[in-house]
């Protein structure tokens, strides 16, 4: 149980195009899920926190209007990089947060890659 | 400000004897910990949690350790595996703050046949 898909798994884009990445949890419903960024060797950072039904709080330094999150279900989460650069390549990575625990479940990742 | 740290970047143990990985933290608020693994290009697995209300709990070869006096926990692995080999996060949440998980830099851990 407590599985997370994400995808795609890898998009290639050009600099100035938007790349939609969606999370999902398939067995279980999440009011909250989490995106995270996490750059080579170092941690994972959290971006923003997506609530179902309102509005995305976003992480100090992460632009709002550059990272757009829609939570539209208990089960579908969206991240789109909107005019992407290559400064924007790094691996992304959602979290669901069950209804009842603490615990985070994790979908493997999006490598985004900006030429 | 890292307020999750994990300050050994890598370990390296024999296959069957135990992998200490270390996390330590400066929020006197953290309630909840956890550990997880990753693999290159994956995302983390969840492996095993603690309540700020325990100083233990153990699942299989995994047991954390809580010491709130020192703001220190810790992950062991007994007995170790090849399988193991991966890199380890510790993350810590306020109970308040909506899950909101603040992560440690990771340990690669390196369980040698």
């Amino acid at each position: 149980g407590a599985v997370v898909s994400q995808h795609p798994s890898r998009v290639i884009c050009k600099s100035g195009t938007s790349v939609k990445i969606e999370c999902r949890s398939l067995d279980f419903q999440a009011t909250t899920m989490f995106w995270y960024r996490q750059f080579p060797k170092q941690s994972l950072m959290l971006m923003a926190t997506s609530n179902e039904g309102s509005k995305a709080t976003y992480e100090q330094g992460v632009e709002k209007d550059k990272f757009l999150i829609n939570h539209a279900s208990l089960t579908l989460s969206t991240l789109t990089v909107t005019s992407a650069h290559p400064e924007d390549s790094s691996f992304y990575i959602c979290s669901a947060q069950t209804l009842a625990g603490e615990t985070q479940y994790f979908g493997p990742g999006t490598r985004l890659l900006v030429l | 400000d890292q307020q999750v740290k994990q300050n050994s970047p890598s370990l390296s143990v024999q296959e069957g004897r135990i992998s200490i990985l270390n996390c330590d933290y400066t929020n006197s608020m953290f309630d909840y910990f956890l550990w997880y693994k990753k693999y290159p290009a994956e995302g983390p697995t969840f492996l095993i949690s603690i309540s700020s209300i325990k100083d233990k709990n153990e699942d299989g070869r995994f047991t954390v350790f809580l010491n709130k006096s020192a703001k220190h926990l810790s992950l062991h692995i007994v007995p170790s595996q090849p399988g193991d080999s991966a890199v380890y996060f510790c993350a810590a949440s306020v109970g308040n703050q909506g899950g909101k998980l603040i992560f440690g830099q990771g340990t690669e851990l390196s369980v040698k046949p």
